[in-house]
């Protein structure tokens, strides 16, 4: 198993411009998640989904749209970049929801010029 | 705002000894877990403890939770260089939604 992926690994953008952070599991896990992590600080949590077609906002989801079309595959768009949205990114997964261990991928470090 | 926060934020000990560190909390929970940040890369889960559990054993790392004092500490007994990382809590947001919500951290350095 590849477990979590994501990519790309590190992405520079400028203000205004959208992307798509890519994240897939093959651990058919129902559970999957987006973590936002600034320098020096824990993890935020951005958006959530506990199964296809289930989606919902975490802690900072401003700026940030997510689909869940497959068990597979959780994506998440930034709409307009910001630099504030300067970040490493790290997408995870579970075989459901908050009471079991989740596993995370490598992270996607993205710089917002 | 964040459910855990860590205490110490950062700790430095000499390898052999024991590093403690603590996560408070702010609302009722289901469960805590305990995961380790090498830098620069993904996280990596530890343990997991449950609310009705008091202490909980894995290798060298011990946990506690006190869920009526709303805190929980990691014990790492005899550390390595290799146990230098960022420690992270995360619990349950103690309604009825699936978040999981991590602490600060706490950066454990283990000089040989």
């Amino acid at each position: 198993n590849a477990g979590v992926t994501q990519t790309p690994k590190f992405q520079v953008l400028k203000t205004g411009q959208s992307m798509t952070l890519q994240c897939a599991q093959d651990m058919n896990h129902e559970y999957m998640s987006w973590y936002r992590q600034d320098p020096g600080m824990g993890l935020r949590l951005i958006h959530y989904s506990v199964g296809a077609g289930i989606t919902d906002q975490g802690e900072v989801p401003n700026g940030y749209n997510v689909s869940r079309s497959t068990t597979e595959d959780f994506p998440l768009r930034l709409l307009s970049a910001a630099p504030s949205q300067t970040s490493v990114y790290f997408c995870a997964s579970s075989y459901f929801g908050t009471g079991l261990e989740q596993f995370f991928g490598p992270g996607t470090r993205l710089t917002v010029l | 705002s964040q459910q855990g926060e860590e205490d110490p934020q950062a700790l430095s000990i000499q390898e052999g000894e024991n590093a403690t560190m603590n996560c408070s909390y702010k609302t009722s929970i289901n469960n805590l877990q305990w995961y380790r940040q090498n830098s620069g890369r993904g996280l990596v889960h530890l343990i997991l403890i449950r609310s009705n559990e008091r202490e909980k054993h894995s290798g060298r790392l011990r946990v506690t939770l006190d869920t009526s004092k709303k805190s929980s500490s990691l014990l790492i007994t005899a550390s390595r260089a290799a146990d230098t990382a960022s420690y992270f809590c995360a619990t349950d947001a103690g309604d009825s939604s699936y978040k999981l919500i991590f602490g600060s951290g706490t950066r454990l350095l283990v000089r040989p």
